[in-house]
């Protein structure tokens, strides 16, 4: 079974901290995908990356980062945390491109 | 640009029931959809992906099948149990892009007991 981790189930961070988050998955998919779901707004893409080191912006980049430096691990980072990017994090990955998509547990980051 | 929508976007049905969730497209140049199940609080977990060639798709008590002419696929769920109670997102891959899919907002399921 294809497996996707992501590092924390549930994050408290202060506002303007640094945050990571990352995730991992076991299949050797090429690509890789960060969501956010918040009520009413449904799952809005950040960003995706279809090989190591290549990167694309979703539909809201504005506010975060990402790094691919291995196949299989791919980090989500808030450079400076804001209150509105408090929300549920969910990583995907998939293999070629028309294939099944798998997601991870999800990391529900709340910033104070 | 492709739009998915979900319609209703909550459904309460008795246990045993038979029941169809919709989902709509407005790109009938699909590739494949898939369909994904939500528990609260938790991550999606994949439930079929239909193929562009292909009419519909089975897992167990799961049918699910596409129609790329009217821009519809349903999910048909058999003799429902209070276990089946989720959110349901259906997902259909942009127009013009390889790589991102376009999710629908969901269809919320409750069954009682």
């Amino acid at each position: 079974d294809v497996k996707v981790t992501q590092s924390s189930r549930y994050l408290v961070k202060r506002t303007g901290e640094k945050v990571f988050l990352e995730c991992v998955q076991d299949m050797d998919h090429e690509n890789m995908f960060w969501y956010r779901q918040d009520p009413g707004l449904g799952l809005r893409l950040i960003y995706f990356s279809y090989d190591v080191k290549m990167k694309e912006k979703g539909d809201i980049p504005e506010g975060y980062s990402v790094s691919r430096e291995k196949k299989e691990r791919f980090s989500l980072i808030l450079e400076s945390a804001s209150t509105n990017q408090t929300s549920m994090y969910l990583c995907a990955s998939r293999g070629q491109s028309y294939n099944e998509q798998f997601f991870g547990p999800g990391t529900r980051l709340t910033v104070l | 640009k492709q739009e998915v929508t979900q319609i209703p976007a909550a459904l309460s049905v008795p246990e045993g029931e038979n029941l169809v969730l919709n989902c709509s497209f407005t790109d009938s140049a699909i590739y494949n959809l898939q369909w994904f199940r939500q528990d609260p609080g938790k991550g999606l977990t994949s439930l079929l992906l239909i193929q562009s060639s292909q009419r519909e798709q089975t897992s167990g008590r799961l049918n699910a099948s596409l129609d790329k002419s009217s821009g519809r696929s349903t999910l048909y769920i058999a003799a429902s149990q209070p276990g089946d109670s989720a959110t349901y997102l259906c997902a259909a891959y942009r127009t013009g892009s390889a790589r991102q899919l376009t999710f629908g907002s969901g269809t919320q399921l409750t069954v009682l007991p």
